[in-house]
């Protein structure tokens, strides 16, 4: 299998504070690792690519250094919301892919952020 | 142009019928397509993938692919309640900074009883 397990499932902050999403590949190495929010009735929009041992890479209009990306091992990758804002509440999902042509992305269970 | 395009429906069908789910995308470069099953306020779940033009089934679920007019469909047999759902294409893209998994808005699914 190619099982992704994300923690917590869900979390309520208050407005300044920080919090940190955990992404660990359970059964196999994963080098690579992507980071998704999602916001009601609207599609997964990717918001950066996590990478083993190296800086992250984030896509276009999301502050890195709000949305602090560690990818400290092969099966873990991590991502901190600084400085929350009620605006920052979404569902944030992970996602990695098994080597091999028989697996397809997998995603954790997601994290449902609320800032209050 | 929307990178992937779905239409957001929601498409109804009576159980048992044959669901089409339609998705087209932009880039001709695209090497692989996923469709995912996502049920509200939880995460996708993959349903299969496809690589090649033509057919692929699985159970239930057929892929069909066709690169020439850059077209990605899933289709479900015997539709049954437990089906609804929203329904995610995906494309992987291979960009400079590697590979990248886009994904249409989806297609909400509802079968009737």
């Amino acid at each position: 299998g190619a099982v992704v397990s994300q923690h917590p499932s869900r979390v309520i902050c208050k407005s300044g504070t920080s919090v940190k999403i955990e992404c660990r590949s359970l059964d196999f190495q994963a080098t690579t690792m992507f980071w998704y929010r999602q916001f009601p009735k609207q599609s997964l929009m990717l918001m950066a690519t996590s990478n083993e041992g190296s800086k992250a890479t984030y896509e276009q209009g999301v502050e890195k250094d709000k949305f602090l990306i560690n990818h400290a091992s092969l099966t873990l990758s991590t991502l901190t919301v600084t400085s929350a804002h009620p605006e920052d509440s979404s569902f944030y999902i992970c996602s990695a892919r098994k080597q091999g042509k028989n697996y397809g992305y997998t995603f954790g269970s997601g994290t449902r952020l609320t800032v209050v | 142009q929307k990178e992937v395009e779905q239409n957001s429906g929601p498409l109804s069908v009576p159980e048992g019928a044959i669901a089409s789910l339609n998705c087209t995308y932009s880039d001709r470069g695209s090497q692989s397509f996923f469709w995912y099953r996502q049920y509200s306020g939880k995460s996708p779940e993959l349903i299969m993938f496809i690589y090649s033009n033509g057919d692929k089934e699985d159970g239930r679920f057929t892929a069909q692919l066709n690169k020439a007019s850059q077209y990605v469909s899933l289709l479900i047999r015997d539709s049954q309640p437990s089906d609804s759902a929203t329904y995610l294409c995906a494309v992987n893209m291979v960009t400079g900074g590697g590979n990248k998994l886009t994904f249409g808005t989806g297609t909400q699914l509802k079968v009737e009883l």
